[in-house]
């Protein structure tokens, strides 16, 4: 199973790009990275999954250089409400091997 | 298309108790998920259930069990409940289609006392 190093914690500000490095050195062919969100006293909310390169969507990017040993959660001019903890997961399709790291805890301050 | 439900919300509980939580997951999903999550291990893996059958399950004791209905919803017991079983538990729901994005609930917080 691959496991996932992140910053425990990082803080920005309102209107700023914050972008969330995740290392994923073990990664294996067929793993997808996935990022979810969570609020607290809140079940986590899947924000985005990739394969290679980049994807993007309404809410979030996801950078992932060719050696896939790492990936970049991109949030695009954050708010307040982007205040959460945001978690890097990798594996494949079978969900015995979903293992939530630690996370890291985004502060976003005015 | 509703989400995924658990009920109830907050429950407290004695020790020695046994508990049970449900979790009615998104329509067409066959896949349902538990983890315990606490200040001190986070988020931990339970079990999996798919088709009505354990799949998949975690570092717990057998005091945590669970099962499947034919309508893919779900339930989970803690018998003998100790103090440190005190925790969110998340329920969480996947389509298994192979990309395995999982719909979480908004949990169950469980007050062992």
């Amino acid at each position: 199973l691959a496991k996932t190093t992140q910053p425990i914690s990082m803080d920005s500000y309102e209107g700023q790009e914050v972008n969330i490095t995740c290392s994923h050195n073990n990664i294996a062919t067929n793993d997808y990275i996935t990022w979810y969100q969570q609020f607290p006293s809140q079940g986590p909310r899947f924000i985005i999954q990739g394969y290679k390169t980049k994807v993007t969507n309404e809410v979030a990017s996801l950078f992932i250089p060719a050696d896939r040993k790492s990936s970049t959660l991109s949030l695009p001019r954050v708010s307040l409400s982007d205040t959460a903890v945001y978690y890097c997961l990798v594996g494949d399709s079978s969900a015995s091997k979903i293992i939530f790291g630690s996370g890291t805890r985004l502060s976003i301050r005015p | 298309k509703a989400g995924v439900t658990q009920t109830p919300r907050y429950l407290i509980k004695t020790r020695g108790q046994q508990v049970t939580l449900s979790c009615s997951p998104i329509s067409g999903h066959r896949s349902v998920s538990w983890y315990q999550q606490t200040p001190g291990q986070g988020l931990q893996f339970l079990f999996e259930y798919f088709s009505e059958t354990q799949r998949n399950k975690g570092n717990f004791p057998g005091r945590f069990s669970g099962r499947q209905f034919s309508n893919s919803r779900s339930e989970m017991n803690v018998s003998t409940l100790e103090l440190g079983d005190s925790a969110l538990y998340l329920c969480a729901s996947s389509t298994d289609s192979g990309k395995n994005i999982q719909y979480f609930g908004a949990g169950t917080r469980l007050s062992v006392l």
